[in-house]
């Protein structure tokens, strides 16, 4: 398997504009989440989906910000207008429930940066 | 209110030389896990061990080890005969468990630099 797949790896975007991150979960898995890493605040979990249901969107930081999973094999995560803090690595991660708390596996993450 | 401390922000030790990171945390479950990753320059995250609350031996996968005390709340890494490779950022990681859920919902420490001079 080729692990969990993100796009674009770099993304730079000017101030307003919308940004669509991409993440295609390991197949099988059924879990699927999205965390933000910032050196400020460290990893921080956004939302989280199960079986293409989002269960958890608490850390979803504004309204700017909103996430899909159509499918089990894809998800996004838009920000829409894009702002300068938003610039930060976003990972995907996805999970499978054989056992309560399987490990994560991770995506290599995009690096975003709002100018 | 979960929360996991790493305190060492950045560790630096010469090649070989064995090296232990710390990982105290806070919950309020009486069921959770305990994880540690790491990420590498290549910035991806790496998982390295899962450990649920329920299980205080220690565990050892070749130079690595860890040492899970439920009594101080603390989940230690130890790098034996560190290498150059070992350089990385470590992330100690804490799962919330969700009723019905019980995946990982993962609070993570704010990391340790740890830097292995050749």
């Amino acid at each position: 398997d080729a692990g969990v797949i993100q796009s674009p790896r770099h993304e730079v975007t000017e101030m307003g504009q919308e940004v669509t991150l991409r993440c295609k979960p390991i197949s099988g898995h059924d879990y699927l989440f999205w965390y933000r890493q910032t050196m400020m605040r460290g990893l921080e979990l956004l939302i989280y989906f199960n079986n293409n249901v989002p269960i958890d969107d608490s850390g979803m930081p504004e309204d700017r910000f909103s996430a899909k999973m159509p499918n089990a094999s894809f998800s996004t995560l838009k920000i829409q207008p894009s702002e300068p803090r938003d610039s930060a690595v976003y990972f995907c991660a996805s999970s499978w429930l054989g056992q309560p708390n399987t490990e994560a596996f991770f995506g290599q993450g995009t690096r975003l940066t709002v100018v | 209110a979960q929360k996991v401390t790493q305190a060492q922000t950045e560790i630096s030790v010469v090649e070989k030389e064995d090296v232990t990171l710390d990982c105290v945390y806070e919950t309020r479950d009486t069921t959770y896990y305990l994880f540690w990753y790491k990420q590498p320059p290549s910035g991806e995250l790496v998982f390295l061990i899962r450990r649920n609350s329920f299980d205080e031996q220690n565990e050892i996968s070749g130079r690595y080890s860890w040492n899970f005390q439920k009594s101080t709340s603390s989940f230690n890494f130890t790098i034996t005969a560190s290498q150059v490779v070992d350089s990385a950022v470590y992330f100690c990681a804490l799962s919330h468990f969700v009723s019905n859920f019980g995946n990982e919902k993962l609070t993570f420490g704010t990391g340790t630099r740890l830097t292995i001079i050749p």
